[in-house]
């Protein structure tokens, strides 16, 4: 069974710069994986961010990005907000079984 | 555009089973992926599985295949998670997404004795 890895934590200063990443225990991370971006805030319904690898909601605000970075999947943060503050979980397709799995999210604190 | 509207907080003792519904309103019942999610009380994020709006066809997590059914009502579009033979570590916030994009507010669901 596929194992998706992130980090469990990451810290940033407001205006900052932070990537989070996510692994594939299959291998290196490919757009065939369709890698997705999700933002969740406490009591709340996650909320997409990225599909596609580095496609962008109509409602997902510029600093955010999605790229691969080697051989994983990345979400890069830029001039970092404190309403930005979450927990990140990023969603891969696994084409071998059909199915998808997400990582085990990253809190990212803002301070 | 997208709304879902998922059925309210259920509790169900060890053993039964659950069926949590979600209603898709806002745009016709064209072809896309209705996905299943729970997230336990501290933790991450589980996806379930999915099911083809226009077939039925499903797809279910390895965890979860023999003891979860998807299935939708096309005439009111509504999709539909039914989980048995519960146990305490499904006591879980269940969600429906419309192809990933669009997600319901989310269904309690506790397992308690």
């Amino acid at each position: 069974q596929t194992v998706v890895t992130q980090e469990p934590s990451l810290t940033v200063s407001p205006g900052g710069t932070v990537t989070l990443t996510c692994a594939s225990s299959t291998g290196a991370v490919t757009s065939a994986n369709s890698p997705n971006w999700f933002q969740q805030k406490p009591g709340q319904a996650p909320r997409p961010l990225i599909y596609g690898a580095n496609n962008r909601h109509s409602w997902t605000p510029a600093r955010f990005s999605g790229s691969l970075l080697g051989d994983k999947a990345a979400l890069t943060l830029s001039g970092v907000l404190p309403e930005d503050e979450a927990d990140y979980y990023c969603l891969l397709y696994n084409g071998a079984d059909q199915d998808w799995v997400f990582g085990g999210g990253t809190k990212l604190t803002v301070l | 555009q997208g709304q879902l509207a998922q059925s309210g907080a259920e509790v169900q003792r060890p053993g039964a089973s659950v069926k949590v519904s979600c209603k898709a309103s806002g745009r016709s019942f064209v072809n896309y992926h209705m996905h299943w999610a729970r997230q336990a009380p501290g933790q991450g994020l589980e996806w379930m599985g999915l099911i083809s709006s226009v077939d039925g066809t499903t797809t279910y997590a390895p965890n979860f295949r023999g003891r979860v059914t998807l299935t939708r009502d096309k005439s009111t579009s509504t999709f539909f998670l039914s989980l048995n033979s519960l146990r305490g570590d499904d006591t879980a916030v269940y969600y429906c997404a419309r192809s990933l994009e669009f997600w319901g507010q989310g269904t309690l669901v506790i397992v308690s004795s």
